[in-house]
């Protein structure tokens, strides 16, 4: 069975700092993993995705995240907090041979971004 | 282009009622899923519908179900409802079903249920 490991429920830093979002996986076979943000009273928005190919991944905001193997992580990073990146994210995984929409996620990281 | 709809965005329900949820997917989308997001139990799969046919179904009792139309929209409705059904009941859509890393979930806002 697949499943993901956020470190950290609760995550702060200045705006301006370094952002970093923990998610380790545990997958049998090669996994497809997903990052969504998701704010107040709103639905999941697709920050980023790995499926194959370049391990270092970019998305939207500014976002980025590196797949790496050995430490079956896929850590979140953005270089420079913004106010407007405090939400909920949501780290998820599913299977090369199963259905894409059938994600398993993790317990999330709430961001605060404070002045 | 329209994103995922959810209707209704709120509702309260009362124990032992049914509640019906919709879901219009956006235009061209042939697959749609259900989750649930509780405090608790954070965000677990409910089921997917693809062509009228229900591809995968998570761990839920069967007073839960859902359907989907030849239109690709689709419905959940849970029987009997319990206090904790109360969650947050997110609908995606996608235009594949299947293993591929482009088929990638779009979310609805959700439909905020709360059973009293």
């Amino acid at each position: 069975a697949q499943s993901v490991t956020q470190l950290g429920s609760h995550v702060s830093v200045s705006e301006g700092a370094l952002v970093l979002l923990r998610c380790n996986y545990s997958s049998s076979v090669p996994p497809y993993l997903f990052w969504y943000v998701q704010y107040p009273n709103q639905g999941l928005q697709l920050l980023l995705k790995y499926t194959t190919g370049a391990t270092l991944v970019k998305g939207i905001n500014g976002f980025e995240a590196e797949f790496k193997k050995s430490e079956t992580s896929f850590h979140l990073t953005k270089p420079s907090a913004h106010m407007s990146d405090a939400a909920e994210y949501f780290c998820a995984v599913s299977d090369l041979t199963g259905t894409a929409s059938k994600l398993t996620f993790g317990t999330g990281t709430r961001l605060q971004v404070t002045l | 282009k329209a994103g995922v709809t959810q209707t209704p965005r709120y509702l309260i329900k009362t124990r032992g009622q049914q509640v019906t949820l919709s879901c219009s997917p956006i235009s061209g989308h042939r697959s749609v899923s259900w989750y649930q997001q509780t405090p608790g139990q954070g965000l677990q799969f409910l089921f997917e519908y693809f062509s009228e046919t229900q591809r995968n179904k998570g761990n839920f009792p069967g007073r839960f179900s859902g359907r989907q139309f030849s239109n690709s929209r689709s419905e959940m409705n849970v029987s009997t409802l319990e206090l904790g059904d109360s969650a947050l009941y997110l609908c995606a859509s996608s235009q594949l079903a299947g293993g591929s890393g482009a088929n990638v979930l779009t979310f609805g806002a959700g439909s905020r249920l709360t059973v009293l």
